[in-house]
């Protein structure tokens, strides 16, 4: 079956800008997970997704980070007046919950100019 | 607060020799394991996952950890390496608060 999908996979944008990065999950999954990666790390935890609401949102960095996820299936990441450090690989990950396997999408990767 | 230790960012064996890679955690609670695999320019791909129902798990292409209380560990290994083992590997650790808490990953290189 399909796998989880996010678009797009390259996105390049200048400091200050807006960008929003999109995730479709594996079909009947309730669980959604968004997590970056920086070069030479490991994914770090942003936010996640129980349903349409977000169980736990601990790891966003500021207020400039915001996700949703309206009808409890795609998501959507949104960064307002994006940053350099913001460069990195976005990855979104989806399950049943609780501590079930996650399974992870391409990512979209984000330069900052 | 869970967190992972990947011991060595680099790994080099030849094709053929035994693949450990190493994992420690710590946990205040029982927790559930995981290793992923990622290829260049690809997403995270399950390797294996420990959730207290085995200590030894066997995993997909060959791999499988054991998990190791007394020592919080959960090493990676893999009997004969192979060319299209090459990629970054890493542990995660999952305590029931849903976020994984990765390890900062150790890229395995093959030689022929």
């Amino acid at each position: 079956g399909a796998g989880v999908s996010q678009t797009p996979s390259n996105k390049v944008t200048e400091k200050g800008k807006y960008v929003e990065l999109r995730c479709d999950p594996i079909s009947g999954h309730t669980a959604l997970y968004w997590y970056r990666q920086s070069l030479g790390q490991g994914p770090e935890f942003l936010i996640y997704f129980q349903g349409t609401g977000a169980a736990d949102d601990s790891g966003l960095p500021n207020d400039r980070f915001f996700a949703v996820r309206p009808e409890g299936s795609v998501s959507t990441l949104k960064i307002q007046r994006t940053e350099r450090g913001d460069s990195a690989v976005y990855l979104c990950a989806s399950g049943q919950g609780f501590s079930d396997t996650q399974y992870f999408g391409p990512g979209t990767r984000l330069t900052v100019l | 607060a869970q967190s992972v230790t990947q011991l060595g960012s680099h790994v080099s064996v030849s094709e053929g020799a035994l693949v450990l890679l190493r994992c420690n955690y710590s946990s205040s609670v029982p927790p559930y394991l995981f290793w992923y695999v990622q290829y260049p320019n690809q997403g995270l791909q399950l390797l294996l996952k420990y959730t207290s129902a085995a200590t030894l798990v066997k995993g997909i292409n060959g791999f499988e950890a054991e998990f190791k209380k007394s020592e919080t560990s959960f090493h990676l290994t893999k009997p004969s390496a192979h060319m299209s083992d090459a990629a970054e590997y890493f542990c995660a650790v999952n305590t029931g608060f849903q976020k994984l808490v990765f390890g900062t990953g150790t890229r395995l290189l093959v030689s022929p």
